[in-house]
């Protein structure tokens, strides 16, 4: 099945720690995006890969962090500078034959 | 102002209605209009997609984008309780995507 993992499904993080969320595809898609979700705001961008080894800011980059060595694979690294880091996150990918993106489970993570 | 304004509801309706979801948007560059389905604490799933103008069908469902008025429509006809989620819409030019704050919808038996 082609589809998009993400891990943990749940993250627990104490004050100060850096956190790490797992993005996994076999979709063979070049680009891939993580966003965060809170209630009543929608989907905001953190970051986004159109390639391997290259990425770009969204719009709340701030605290967080992201590295793209393989095609297949975009982790997140919540840092201890994000001052609210409690949210649902969600990973997607970008069909190149038509602009559509599509997305992994999530991961709730939730600051102690 | 916003990229894309939606409507967040929420919607109830009797199972077996017909259901209107809208977005209006500002951008007149965005070409690919999408409508995620995204039930509680899931990931969003794409339900259909057009491109440009124009009516599209898929069973119970209908997605329309009028892009000189900036407004789509997603129809659901014979709605249905596994119907209930919150609906996003979304929309691209280019690599960028733009969301909609979704609209909660609730299909009651």
């Amino acid at each position: 099945d082609g589809g998009i993992t993400q891990s943990p499904k749940y993250l627990f993080r104490k004050e100060g720690q850096n956190v790490t969320l797992s993005c996994e595809q076999n979709l063979n898609h070049d680009a891939m995006y993580w966003y965060r979700q809170d209630p009543g705001q929608g989907l905001r961008l953190i970051y986004y890969s159109q390639i391997v080894n290259d990425f770009q800011k969204g719009d709340i980059a701030e605290g967080y962090s992201v590295s793209r060595e393989k095609k297949e694979s975009f982790p997140l690294t919540v840092t201890s500078a994000q001052k609210n880091p409690t949210a649902f996150y969600l990973c997607a990918s970008r069909s190149p034959q038509a602009y559509t993106q599509y997305f992994g489970p999530g991961t709730r993570l939730t600051v102690l | 102002q916003k990229e894309v304004e939606q409507d967040p509801g929420p919607l109830s309706v009797p199972e077996g209605a017909i259901v209107s979801l809208n977005c209006t948007y500002s951008n007149s560059a965005f070409q690919y209009f999408m409508w995620y389905r995204q039930y509680s604490r899931k990931g969003p799933e794409l339900l259909m997609y057009t491109y440009s103008s124009g009516n599209k069908e898929d069973g119970r469902f209908t997605a329309q984008v009028d892009k000189s008025s900036k407004y789509i429509s997603l129809f659901i006809r014979d709605s249905q309780p596994s119907d209930s989620a919150t609906y996003l819409c979304a929309m691209s030019a280019g690599n960028q995507f733009y969301f909609g704050t979704g609209t909660s919808l609730t299909v009651i038996p």
